[in-house]
């Protein structure tokens, strides 16, 4: 079937602006993961997403990054004033609460440069 | 918090047996997991331990030690295909079934 798919693959902005990141998960995960990786660092984990309970928003940097799921399935990053130190490969995962792992199957990435 | 610690980079002959170790602290242990990550490509699921011991699959194998803080991912027969970033991730109880912390991952080459 269908893995998570994310767009855009690539986005090059200006500082300042804003952007908005997609990621689509497998269909019937109820969980929905946002992480970001900057060169030589590790994923970072961002924001949480489990069927209709509240967000865990612990990981996001600063207030002006927000993310939404709408019907419990597609999610969207968005990162308001970009800043250059935004610039990192954003990941996007999900998985299925009902698999005792609960392993986390992530999409290819959106990589965002901000010059 | 957790901190969790692994190898920056490894270097091994294709053929051969290389471990990669991962430490971690944690208030609250609630499974490990050993990720692959080709260069620009999406981290993809090796393992999983949630128990002390030795889970194997093919030529992974990975190895659990809760009182030590303790995993390593064992890779046999190595390929040049193997050639990629082993990340090591901790899930803290703490956050229930949520989230993952990552280390910074191990760049392993594997050389012909």
């Amino acid at each position: 079937g269908a893995g998570v798919s994310q767009s855009p693959s690539n986005k090059v902005t200006e500082k300042g602006k804003d952007v908005e990141l997609r990621c689509d998960p497998i269909s019937g995960h109820t969980a929905l993961y946002w992480y970001r990786q900057s060169l030589g660092q590790g994923l970072e984990f961002l924001i949480y997403f489990q069927g209709n309970s509240a967000p865990d928003k612990s990981g996001l940097p600063s207030d002006r990054f927000s993310a939404e799921r709408t019907g419990g399935s597609v999610s969207t990053l968005t990162i308001q004033r970009t800043q250059q130190e935004d610039s990192a490969v954003y990941l996007c995962a999900s998985s299925y609460p009902g698999l005792a792992s609960y392993e986390q199957y992530f999409g290819p990435g959106t990589r965002l440069t901000v010059t | 918090g957790q901190n969790i610690d692994q190898p920056t980079e490894m270097t091994a002959t294709e053929g051969a047996i290389v471990q990669i170790n991962c430490t971690y602290q944690t208030s609250g242990f609630n499974g490990l997991f050993w990720y692959q990550q080709h260069a620009g490509e999406a981290p993809t699921f090796l393992s999983y331990n949630v128990l002390d011991g030795l889970e194997e699959k093919g030529r992974f194998s990975s190895f659990l030690s809760r009182s030590k803080g303790y995993s390593y991912l064992l890779l046999k027969e190595l390929q040049m295909k193997d050639s990629a970033s082993y990340l090591c991730a901790v899930r803290d109880s703490n956050s229930g079934y949520s989230t993952l912390t990552f280390g910074k991952g191990t760049m392993l080459l594997v050389s012909p």
